[in-house]
């Protein structure tokens, strides 16, 4: 059974840093990876997919990498801005064809 | 990408009654997914919808207690019957398009009292 962990479960950082996040899965047989971002209350916005065959993905100040062999996917946020606070969720599409997802990471960044 | 649509967007139910939630799509999707988000915690899945067949649900749930319509390939809807307190989550339905990618639809927020 697929297992997806977040580390860390939470992050504070001050505004203007880099960071990264990290995401890792027991079974590499996958489809894809997917990073999605979460506002309070509020449902999943899709941030970046990863295709199995694919190493990384980039949109604007974010680039998510994938090691499908070590189980591996990072996520990095260029330049935080306080309007990045939010839970980023780490999920993979498997065999089971269905997304299994991770606990999260809640992000802040401080002004 | 799929344009995701839910129906109530929240609402507080009493013990022992019942809430349907609506979920529509801006296009014609083969699979639809019905995931439950408790306090605190990431999502789970409850059920795959295919239009046209019985839901396939997850362990832990069962039809008596999370009946799935799926009557075509634009909508659906998941009841939570006999609510409890521990039935107060977030229910978010969402869709495959593409390249496997999935898309969700804003979610509904239950609180049960």
């Amino acid at each position: 059974k697929q297992e997806v962990t977040q580390i860390p479960a939470a992050l504070s950082v001050p505004e203007g840093e880099n960071l990264v996040l990290n995401c890792s899965f027991t079974d590499s047989a996958i489809y894809n990876l997917q990073w999605f971002r979460q506002d309070p209350g509020k449902g999943l916005t899709s941030l970046l997919l990863i295709q199995s065959s694919q190493r990384e993905q980039t949109s604007g100040r974010l680039n998510a990498s994938l090691d499908k062999s070590s189980g591996r996917s990072t996520l990095y946020i260029a330049a935080s801005q306080p309007g990045d606070s939010a839970t980023y969720l780490c999920a993979v599409y498997g065999s089971a064809r269905q997304l299994t997802f991770g606990s999260g990471t809640q992000l802040t960044v401080l002004p | 990408s799929a344009v995701i649509s839910q129906k109530p967007s929240r609402d507080i139910c009493q013990r022992g009654t019942s809430l349907t939630i609506q979920c529509q799509v801006d296009s014609q999707v083969t699979m639809m997914f019905w995931y439950r988000q408790q306090p605190g915690q990431s999502l789970t899945l409850i059920a795959t919808a295919n239009q046209g067949s019985e839901a396939t649900y997850e362990s832990g749930f069962v039809i008596d207690k999370f009946p799935i319509s799926r009557p075509n390939l634009t909508f659906s809807t998941l009841t939570v019957s006999n609510l409890s307190p521990e039935d107060s989550s977030i229910y978010l339905c969402s869709v495959v398009w593409g390249t496997y990618e999935q898309y969700f639809g804003p979610g509904t927020r239950l609180t049960v009292t």
